[in-house]
């Protein structure tokens, strides 16, 4: 069974730092591509960041500059590190799995963590 | 990247069927058929339902169907059950190398 973990989340103060990890089960992990997706209370779905196999990162024009997406594969973890926070990044993070595909763009997330809560407040 | 456009709510009686749609520009639905559907039961992890404008992941109910015109995709759920309440949300690669998640529509089953 494929199991994805999210865990790091908690109350951190405007402008602060914060490191989500999420930890997979029952896929081969470096032969995944890997994105964050995220949702603030009461909002809708936002993708955040996106890895590849290759260690290429993408991101989200939100949150560029101040968010880094990296994974361990001899851990089979994902990572996001997230620094300058802002009360708009507060929302439940997921770590999403990227569905088989030939075409690298082809962008779609079968397998879905519970999500980790991240609250930006004073 | 602006979201893309789908209706704030839907709804439907038993048995029915529903279409809900999801609009974007020739730089993310209209420019590539990477256009997905999520079912989203509050306080449960999103499911994907469709992908590719029109397939189906193994587990998904032959109920949903997805189509797509010009910059417009469509999610389609036949023989409407209380089990489809849920809030759905279309997805879409764009240009600019990044995804965009429609507003999401929340469906009511009367």
């Amino acid at each position: 069974e494929v199991q994805l973990v999210e865990s790091g989340g908690g109350l951190v103060q405007p402008g602060g730092s914060l490191r989500l990890s999420c930890a997979t089960s029952g896929i081969s992990f470096s032969t995944y591509d890997m994105h964050w997706v995220r949702q603030g209370t009461g909002k809708g779905l936002e993708w955040v960041a996106a890895i590849g196999t290759v260690h290429d990162t993408y991101y989200s024009g939100s949150v560029k500059g101040r968010f880094t997406i990296s994974r361990e594969n001899a851990e089979s973890s994902l990572y996001l590190q997230m620094n300058s926070l802002r009360a708009e990044d507060t929302a439940v993070y997921y770590c999403v799995t990227e569905g088989r595909s030939s075409n690298w763009n082809d962008w779609f997330f079968d397998v879905w963590g519970r999500g980790t809560l991240v609250t930006v407040s004073s | 990247q602006s979201a893309l456009t789908q209706p704030a709510s839907v709804s439907g009686s038993p048995g029915q069927s529903i279409t809900i749609s999801c609009t974007g520009t020739s730089s993310d639905v209209g420019g590539y058929n990477y256009v997905a559907w999520y079912q989203h039961h509050p306080g449960r992890a999103p499911k994907l339902i469709i992908y590719d404008v029109t397939k189906r992941p193994s587990g998904a109910s032959n109920r949903f169907s997805g189509s797509k015109s010009g910059n417009t995709a469509s999610l389609t759920i036949s023989g409407l059950q209380a089990e489809d309440e849920a809030d759905y949300y279309c997805s879409s690669y764009t240009s600019s190398v990044t995804l965009v998640f429609g507003g999401g529509t929340k469906l009511t089953v009367l």
